[in-house]
């Protein structure tokens, strides 16, 4: 069991590049979720999906599109980085039984946009 | 909608000291809370949770007790470790199946 994996680890981008990230749960889980985490920030959530097909936004989405054709996978694209977007990404999964919602984490991704 | 507030940081201890982290919440009826941790250059992963009132989460000697009269979740624990050192993260749902999370606290634990 993976658990929550994350592609790339690490990429550099220039201003206006675009790019997807990737992320992948093995965990048969129907809810996924994209965060970003800025110093001093804490957690701020992009996009979601309540299941395949899926996809709704969060706090923070401009900039920013998702899909989610298969349930296990869940992309994050950019398409004209800015550096604003200099962050660390993570994607999380969570099976949303009963009352609970705890969420499993992917190890991130850090994007620098120059 | 639900919202949680967490002790700010940095919190730096020696090791075999006593930790408290505060987390107070404010919440519709009594969702389950979490409080999550994240070592250096790791993603978040969950420390521990307590599913309803009252209930006490325990892992890797971190207790945190759910307080509905104080509407609180602190984060213990008696005898710190070097290899504590990391950012915790206070979380209850927010929105269906999303989590809001606190700001995190910082901890360093010294030698």
């Amino acid at each position: 069991n993976a658990g929550v994996t994350q592609t790339p680890k690490f990429r550099v981008l220039k201003t206006g590049q675009s790019m997807t990230l990737l992320c992948a749960q093995d965990m048969n889980h129907e809810y996924m979720y994209w965060y970003r985490q800025d110093p001093g920030m804490g957690l701020r959530l992009i996009h979601y999906s309540v299941g395949e097909g899926t996809t709704a936004k969060g706090e923070v989405p401009d900039g920013y599109n998702v899909s989610r054709l298969k349930k296990q996978n869940f992309l994050l694209g950019l398409e004209s980085a800015a550096p604003s977007q200099t962050s660390v990404y993570f994607c999380a999964s969570t099976g949303g039984t009963g009352r609970s919602y705890e969420q499993y984490f992917g190890p991130g991704t850090r994007l620098t946009v120059t | 909608g639900n919202s949680v507030t967490q002790m700010e940081g940095p919190v730096t201890l020696s090791e075999e000291a006593f930790l408290t982290i505060n987390c107070t919440y404010t919440a519709t009826g009594y969702p389950s809370l979490f409080w999550y941790v994240q070592y250096p250059g790791e993603g978040l992963q969950l420390l521990l949770k307590a599913t309803k009132a009252d209930d006490k989460g325990s892992n890797k000697g971190f207790e945190a007790t759910y307080r509905k009269e104080t509407t609180s979740f602190h984060l213990e624990k008696g005898s710190v470790q070097v290899s504590d050192s990391a950012v915790y993260f206070c979380a209850l749902p927010f929105s269906g199946s999303r989590l809001t999370f606190g700001e995190g606290t910082q901890l360093t634990v010294n030698p």
